[in-house]
């Protein structure tokens, strides 16, 4: 268990509905990271954020945004989803001083 | 996009034989990572190894890093039937805090 939760475990929705996936960092991890994981593009940087700012910007779409609240949990919001956007997204979290980035269990998302 | 490329892209052993992963990267890099992923779950981190490091030992892990020739390798000694897995590198670019991540080797161990 590395610490690091993601909720839900599972979504299943439809195209053009709007998800949002939910991740709490280990306790004190200030910086927290989204990460893509699927079929034909493996597992892709979306953006990370550190103490609630943005801090880089991967390949993440436009339809994507994120945001990290004062507690440090973070939200990813997906909308206007397509077939392409069914994956596994993770969340990792760092603490600071330490380069290791541990992965939450990630929500699988499937787009029907 | 993918930084690091690995190889194999699968492998199969019997358990108790050694299993040895590369990794190839581009750029320069502060460290390299390796994770293991059980079929579809989570992401487990397994060591780190700093750019100025050669080697790193946890376990029955080995990681060698050659910076000259942008590459990497994880060495698994005496596999066990639990080891089988993807593993992936994932390089930390100078710079930047994001993990660039290869496509993963898939190891599977027969007992």
């Amino acid at each position: 268990d590395s610490g690091v939760t993601q909720t839900p475990k599972h979504l299943i929705t439809a195209t053009g509905q709007r998800v949002t996936l939910r991740c709490s960092p280990r306790s004190g991890d200030l910086s927290v990271y989204w990460y893509q994981q699927s079929l034909d593009q493996g597992l892709q940087f979306l953006i990370q954020y550190y103490n609630g700012e943005e801090r880089a910007k991967g390949n993440i779409l436009e339809r994507f945004s994120a945001q990290q609240f004062p507690d440090l949990h973070s939200e990813l919001n997906l909308s206007s989803l397509e077939l392409g956007d069914s994956a596994l997204y993770f969340c990792a979290s760092r603490t600071g001083g330490s380069d290791e980035q541990f992965f939450g269990p990630g929500t699988r998302l499937t787009v029907l | 996009s993918q930084q690091g490329e690995e190889d194999p892209q699968a492998l199969s052993i019997q358990e108790g034989e050694n299993a040895t992963m590369n990794c190839s990267y581009k750029t320069s890099i502060n460290n390299l990572q390796w994770y293991r992923q059980n079929s579809g779950r989570g992401l487990v981190h397994l060591i780190l190894i700093r750019s100025n490091e050669r080697e790193k030992h946890s376990g029955r892990l080995r990681v060698t890093l050659d910076t000259s020739k942008k590459s990497s390798s994880l060495l698994i000694t005496a596999s066990r039937a639990a080891d089988t897995a993807s593993y992936f590198c994932a390089t930390d670019e100078m710079g930047g805090n994001k993990l660039v991540f290869g496509a993963g080797t898939i190891l599977r161990v027969k007992s």
